[in-house]
């Protein structure tokens, strides 16, 4: 089945303790991007990546780091997490990154942070 | 910069009635023009899209029709069924120099009483 997955789906920490959430895609997507979605703000892009070894800031990129060393993984590094990224997270998908694309959602992962 | 405008919800409406969601977008050039469904739950999934003036995206019973003259995506279906109750995201995709953009509404959540 054509999918995105992450990993956790649920994940409460505290400040200051490193995390990572995960996301891989089996369709063979260039494109890879990270959201957050806050009520009344809609979804807000993190980081993308047009294809392996490119990145690039989306628009809340800060106290954020991705990596894309393979094209089916794009995970989301949280250095030192703080309570105003309490948030939920989307990986997301598509299949060149050109803009009459679709985007394929992963389920979410919401995180806490204490 | 670009941006999307939606109808604030939540909207309440009863079984077979009538739902427009309204979106007005802010873009330079020629975007293509989006709307997402988040279910309980779930990530977002495509609903129905439109990448030029006077297209008409379809979906199970959903319609919208792309218009640079307003600059509207308006959302409508003629019949609303419990099942439709979500989170609706207009969002657009616009072609940048090397890239593009995308930018998400900050959703209208609609529930359908039985």
């Amino acid at each position: 089945e054509a999918q995105v997955t992450q990993n956790p789906r649920y994940l409460i920490t505290v400040t200051g303790k490193k995390l990572t959430v995960t996301c891989s895609q089996n369709m063979n997507h260039e494109y890879m991007s990270w959201y957050r979605q806050d009520p009344g703000l809609g979804l807000r892009q993190i980081y993308y990546s047009m294809n392996v070894e490119v990145t690039d800031k989306g628009d809340v990129p800060e106290g954020y780091k991705v990596s894309r060393k393979e094209k089916r993984n794009f995970p989301l590094i949280l250095e030192s997490p703080s309570p105003n990224q309490t948030s939920l997270y989307f990986c997301a998908s598509s299949l060149w990154g050109a803009y009459t694309d679709t985007q394929y959602f992963g389920p979410g992962t919401r995180l806490t942070v204490l | 910069g670009d941006s999307v405008t939606q109808m604030e919800g939540p909207v309440t409406l009863s079984e077979e009635a009538f739902l427009t969601i309204n979106c007005t977008y802010t873009a330079t050039g020629y975007p293509s023009l989006f709307w997402y469904v988040q279910y309980p739950g779930e990530g977002l999934q495509l609903l129905l899209k439109a990448t030029k003036a006077d297209d008409k995206g379809s979906n199970k019973g959903f319609e919208a029709t792309y218009r640079k003259e307003t600059t509207s995506f308006h959302l409508e279906k003629g019949s609303v069924q419990v099942s439709d109750s979500a989170v609706y995201f207009c969002a657009l995709s616009r072609l940048l120099s090397n890239d593009y953009k995308l930018s998400f509404g900050a959703g209208t959540t609609v529930t359908v009483r039985a």
